[in-house]
């Protein structure tokens, strides 16, 4: 079964950029990919999606390559409050289309 | 908007027992979905609604586990009997339109212990 796979954690400093790059070589064709964000203690929360190339809002940007095996969630100029787990989700073909989470991936910022 | 409501938000019973969780999805959202997180098994897609039909249930682990949506406005996660292995974290989520990747607003979460 394909797995959605990203790094298990990073650390960063304020006002860096962060990069986290998921792996998803079976995502399936039509489906949008999703990152989101999860505070201890909290539901996860919608960041960005988007189906291919770059997407940007106010928060983050999403860089997705045209084999869409992978996407990368870039979160600009980091702050002490992004310090979270986030998670990719994506659909995967090989589980018919099934929704999948990626392992998520927790950023520490330190100060 | 409340956002999506879980009840209970903690729940701690003894291994047999039946358990029921509680889902209020927001006002207008036609899918809902019903996640398990452990921290071995991260987040796992247990089933989902689409207008209030069950869409996919592969992702219920077994028997024990069923869920209902009634009408537009509620959700049960239920668990009979209950075995220590079901604590996690069981989320509810909601979303406006049908496909799967739709933007999904997460409750809260019910944090289950089962003795």
């Amino acid at each position: 079964l394909a797995k959605t796979t990203q790094p298990i954690s990073m650390d960063s400093y304020e006002g860096q950029e962060v990069n986290i790059t998921c792996s998803h070589n079976n995502i399936a064709t039509n489906d949008y990919i999703t990152w989101y964000q999860q505070f201890p203690s909290q539901g996860p929360r919608f960041i960005i999606q988007g189906y291919k190339t770059k997407v940007t809002n106010e928060v983050a940007s999403l860089f997705i390559p045209a084999d869409r095996k992978s996407s990368t969630l870039s979160l600009p100029r980091v702050s002490l409050s992004d310090t979270a787990v986030y998670y990719c989700l994506v659909g995967d073909k090989a589980a018919g289309n099934k929704l999948t989470f990626g392992g998520g991936t927790r950023v520490l910022v330190k100060p | 908007d409340a956002g999506v409501i879980q009840s209970p938000r903690h729940e701690v019973t003894e291994m047999g027992q039946e358990v029921t969780l509680r889902c209020k999805p927001i006002s207008g959202h036609n899918s809902l979905f019903w996640y398990r997180q452990t921290m071995m098994r991260g987040l796992e897609l247990l089933i989902y609604f689409n207008n209030n039909v069950p869409i996919d249930d592969s992702g219920m682990p077994e028997d024990r586990f069923s869920a209902k949506m009634p009408n537009a406005s509620f959700s049960t996660l239920k668990i009979q009997p209950s075995e220590p292995r079901d604590s996690a974290v069981y989320f509810c989520a909601s979303s406006l339109g049908g496909a799967l990747t739709d933007t999904q607003y997460f409750g809260p979460g019910t944090r289950l212990t089962v003795l």
